[in-house]
């Protein structure tokens, strides 16, 4: 089955400790992005990545590292955790090889930093 | 970067045509407009996409009109199912960008 996956689905956290989310797709997908949420915002793009090695800046990446060693495979680090990071997070991914490009969301992370 | 806007809430009842309008003026000539729906607690799922004039699949309608500057969703007879949020997303990505820019949607609510 094609999809998107994340890890761990809820995380409690203290400010300071560093954590990682991973995101996984099994779709060989090139682009893969990661997503904020937060209510009365909407979904803000955080960083994303066109291919393995290759990430950038979306509208809010402060405070998050990425990277992208292998093509299923795109972390979210965040090294020191504050309580304005507490959200839920969405991975994505998508492929320009496909006519109608969409991007598959993950199921998500909901993130509290204590 | 494309902005988009769109209502922040609708609500509509069983069985009638629901049209969600995305104003996004600043389109550029390569963008794409796709409509995503959100159920709570749940990733987006893509419901459809166009570049100009109408596009319809089995779900949803978009129009787009030529200058490109809104485009409207139909949801032809909406049932309960449909409660959820939609986002109307312009594609920013000129060559070997993939920046993409939600709004904060629209929360449709269905009534019985």
């Amino acid at each position: 089955e094609a999809q998107v996956t994340q890890n761990p689905r809820y995380l409690i956290t203290v400010t300071g400790k560093k954590l990682t989310v991973t995101c996984s797709q099994n779709m060989n997908h090139e682009y893969m992005s990661w997503y904020r949420q937060d209510p009365g915002l909407g979904l803000r793009q955080i960083y994303y990545s066109m291919n393995v090695e290759v990430t950038d800046k979306g509208d809010v990446p402060e405070g998050y590292k990425v990277s992208r060693k292998e093509k299923r495979n795109f972390p979210l680090i965040l090294e020191s955790p504050s309580p304005n990071q507490t959200s839920l997070y969405f991975c994505a991914s998508s492929s320009d090889r496909e006519v109608i490009e969409t991007q598959y969301f993950g199921p998500g992370t909901r993130l509290l930093v204590l | 970067l494309a902005k988009t806007t769109q209502p922040i809430s609708m609500d509509s009842y069983e069985g009638q045509e629901v049209n969600i309008t995305c104003s996004h003026n600043n389109i550029a000539t390569n963008d794409y407009i796709t409509w995503y729906q959100q159920f709570p607690s749940q990733g987006p799922r893509f419901i459809i996409q166009g570049y100009k004039t109408k596009v319809t699949n089995e779900v949803a309608s978009l129009f787009i009109p030529a200058d490109r500057k809104s485009s409207t969703l139909s949801l032809p007879r909406v049932s309960l199912s449909d409660t959820a949020v939609y986002y109307c997303l312009v594609g920013d990505k000129p060559p070997g960008t993939y920046k993409y820019i939600f709004g904060t949607g629209t929360r449709l609510k269905v009534l019985a």
